[in-house]
């Protein structure tokens, strides 16, 4: 069955950086686009960014643009959320998500656990 | 502030029905599908209904989904307690090139 494990979060200082992972398996990872969405405390949900299955193609938020990248190794299955120049409000759970569509760039379909990002002082 | 609007609360009584809305626009759900997930407490999202009113295999056609214009709607029949949880509708905006999310509907059964 469809798994996705986020791993990496922790706490970090502001203006620091982290590198979340997420490993996947139980589906051709190289056909599907892949998601990051957070979730601060007691907030709802809000997309971060997505890449294309072969990696060419990568979108951000507005809050987060040129601040995170996202990238993908194929070889690993893995996603990665590099984040940089972190600020206080980005504090939340951050999920991993397989796209619904094969090949497409759509909406998160299968979600992992998450994982916590503090930034705090 | 949401890009697609959702009431943030609903409740019912356990059998009764019961209708979310989500109100987006003309880069969103007007010309896009729409999802819904439920997550309930202390527990990751989990896909609700896809491609306005597809339910994934699993989920109890209960759950219904429809869309109309630049509005979507998720209801839930028979109530139960276990219902419970927030619910959140997505569609993808052409404009900002990325997913959107309504604010989330905490649903409870009284």
């Amino acid at each position: 069955q469809v798994q996705v494990v986020e791993s990496g979060g922790g706490v970090v200082q502001p203006g620091r950086s982290l590198r979340l992972s997420c490993a996947a398996s139980g589906f051709t990872f190289r056909s599907y686009a892949m998601h990051w969405v957070r979730q601060a405390p007691g907030k709802g949900l809000e997309w971060v960014a997505v890449i294309s299955y072969d990696g060419n193609n990568k979108y951000y938020a507005d809050s987060v643009k040129g601040r995170f990248t996202i990238s993908r190794d194929n070889s690993k299955n893995t996603v990665y959320l590099q984040m940089n120049s972190l600020r206080a409000d980005d504090t939340a759970l951050y999920y991993c998500a397989k796209d619904l569509v094969i090949y497409f760039l759509a909406l998160p379909g299968n979600w992992g656990q998450g994982t916590l990002v503090t930034v705090s002082s | 502030q949401s890009v697609l609007t959702q009431p943030p609360s609903a409740s019912g009584t356990p059998g009764q029905r019961v209708t979310i809305s989500c109100s987006g626009g003309s880069s969103n759900i007007a010309n896009n599908t729409v999802n819904w997930y439920q997550q309930l407490p202390g527990t990751a999202p989990k896909l609700l209904i896809y491609s306005n009113n597809q339910r994934p295999s699993g989920v109890p056609d209960r759950f219904s989904g429809s869309k109309s214009g630049t509005s979507a709607s998720l209801a839930i029949s028979g109530l139960q307690s276990d219902d419970e949880a927030d619910y959140y509708c997505a569609a993808w905006d052409d404009s900002l090139i990325g997913p959107v999310f309504g604010g989330g509907t905490k649903l409870t059964v009284l």
